[in-house]
């Protein structure tokens, strides 16, 4: 299985900061890589998905990128605002079984 | 609108079996592969099951292999997850999702209690 380590586990920042989340695959998963966002009680939502093709709606002060090597991917926020309070996700759809990084967990100072 | 409304969560007992569902709205069902994916309580996400768009080909995390089994009826436009044997570490929250290569559209969620 593909093991997906995000780094850091827990965030926080100021609003307007710029903020990233790193997402490090076990072995090279290409540019099968997702991002999701789940709000505090609420079910997760897809934010980019193939490494950095943003989903409709999704405002463009976020993005995401990856190394080339297909095993180091980043979310970025350029912009922190007080919506984008939430636990981020990372997760590997080039092979089954999918997996998720363990989270991490974004706060307001 | 897409729409995907899970149901079917409750409380039972170790070894005993549940039904989730998950109706879908507003998109063809059928072009989409379907997705479970559960959250255990203060934990992060896992991916249970996924199935094609015409039902034929289906993946179980190693987990629940053997145990549960994911189906669709698209002239319902319903998803299943008929899970048995249940045990005490399948307690979570099971979402359905629609997609494989990503999953774009979400359930509310529906909470399985395994305990005695």
């Amino acid at each position: 299985d593909i093991q997906m380590t995000q780094s850091p586990s827990s965030l926080s920042a100021s609003v307007g900061d710029r903020v990233t989340i790193t997402c490090r695959a076990s072995q090279s998963v290409s540019a099968y890589l997702n991002w999701y966002r789940q709000e505090p009680g609420k079910a997760p939502k897809c934010l980019i998905h193939g490494t950095s093709s943003l989903q409709d709606g999704v405002p463009s002060r976020i993005s995401g990128s990856g190394s080339g090597s297909g095993t180091d991917f980043s979310l970025t926020i350029s912009s922190l605002q007080p919506e984008d309070v939430a636990t981020y996700y990372c997760q590997q759809s080039y092979s089954k079984p999918f997996t998720f990084g363990q989270g991490t967990k974004l706060e307001i100072k | 609108e897409v729409k995907l409304e899970d149901s079917g969560g409750g409380l039972v007992q170790p070894g005993g079996s549940l039904r989730l569902s998950c109706a879908a709205s507003g998109f063809p069902l059928n072009r989409y592969a379907m997705t479970w994916v559960r959250q255990a309580p203060g934990k992060g996400l896992e991916w249970v099951s996924t199935i094609g768009g015409l039902g034929v080909d289906t993946y179980y995390s190693d987990s629940v292999k053997g145990r549960f089994s994911i189906s669709r009826d698209n002239s319902k436009n319903m998803l299943y997850l008929q899970m048995n044997s249940l045990r005490a570490e399948d307690t979570a929250i099971y979402y359905c999702a629609a997609g494989d290569v990503y999953f774009d559209h979400w359930g509310q969620g529906t909470l399985v209690t395994v305990s005695s």
